[in-house]
């Protein structure tokens, strides 16, 4: 079926560095969504993004639609305690209405 | 707080047995979504239902089944529970039929003993 390679799987960084991410796939989607997911909790959307090329931001976050459609990057800038969690990207596809959700990519920050 | 909510928050059951799981939608929001999400296997999409009609069906084994009431609200249930049903189940809600953006209640923990 289809599938999203989310990447990194996990990362360890110091408080106050950037932060990137990325989601891929050989097919081509129309909407990109990112999320956070806290422990215990339901994700939460972070950004979304509608058109191939679009840059979009929410405070410290950033994310693009990549050209081809096929990938989408989330930045994270200067990094703090809470951004600790799981962010996953979604993606939907042209031919069907189902979304379908990378398997995390999981933040840690180093005290 | 996105606005859906799911009960119960645990549920400790043994094989076999059969439980029900409830969402309420966001205020407004026609659709609902469930999923399963498992340590190794990311968020998993097992069924959609629109203003009451099933609209999109994903991974969803034969022993569960869900469904949308007059008033939005939506259950899941799952029966002859097996060990590896133990997850937590998320519902989300859109607006429309087509899903863009999806909001997620806090889950319902599974442990299947």
């Amino acid at each position: 079926g289809q599938q999203l390679n989310q990447s990194p799987q996990s990362m360890f960084i110091q408080e106050g560095e950037d932060v990137s991410m990325n989601c891929t796939s050989s097919s081509i989607f129309n909407t990109w969504l990112w999320y956070k997911q806290d422990p215990g909790e339901g994700p939460v959307l972070l950004i979304a993004l509608y058109k191939a090329g679009e840059l979009t931001s929410n405070g410290r976050l950033t994310a693009q639609f990549g050209i081809t459609r096929k990938d989408s990057f989330l930045n994270i800038s200067a990094s703090i305690p809470s951004d600790v969690g799981i962010y996953f990207c979604a993606g939907r596809m042209n031919r069907d209405d189902k979304i379908i959700f990378g398997k995390g990519t999981r933040l840690h920050i180093l005290p | 707080d996105s606005g859906v909510t799911q009960t119960p928050k645990h549920l400790i059951t043994a094989t076999g047995q059969r439980v029900t799981l409830r969402c309420s939608p966001r205020s407004g929001d026609l659709s609902v979504y469930w999923y399963q999400q498992s340590l190794d296997q990311g968020l998993q999409f097992l069924i959609q239902y629109y203003n009451g009609e099933e609209r999109a069906k994903g991974n969803i084994l034969e022993r569960f089944s869900a469904q949308q009431f007059p008033d939005l609200h939506s259950e899941l249930n799952l029966s002859s529970l097996e060990l590896g049903d133990s997850a937590l189940y998320f519902c989300a809600s859109s607006v429309g039929a087509v899903t863009y953006e999806q909001y997620f209640g806090p889950g319902t923990r599974l442990t299947v003993t």
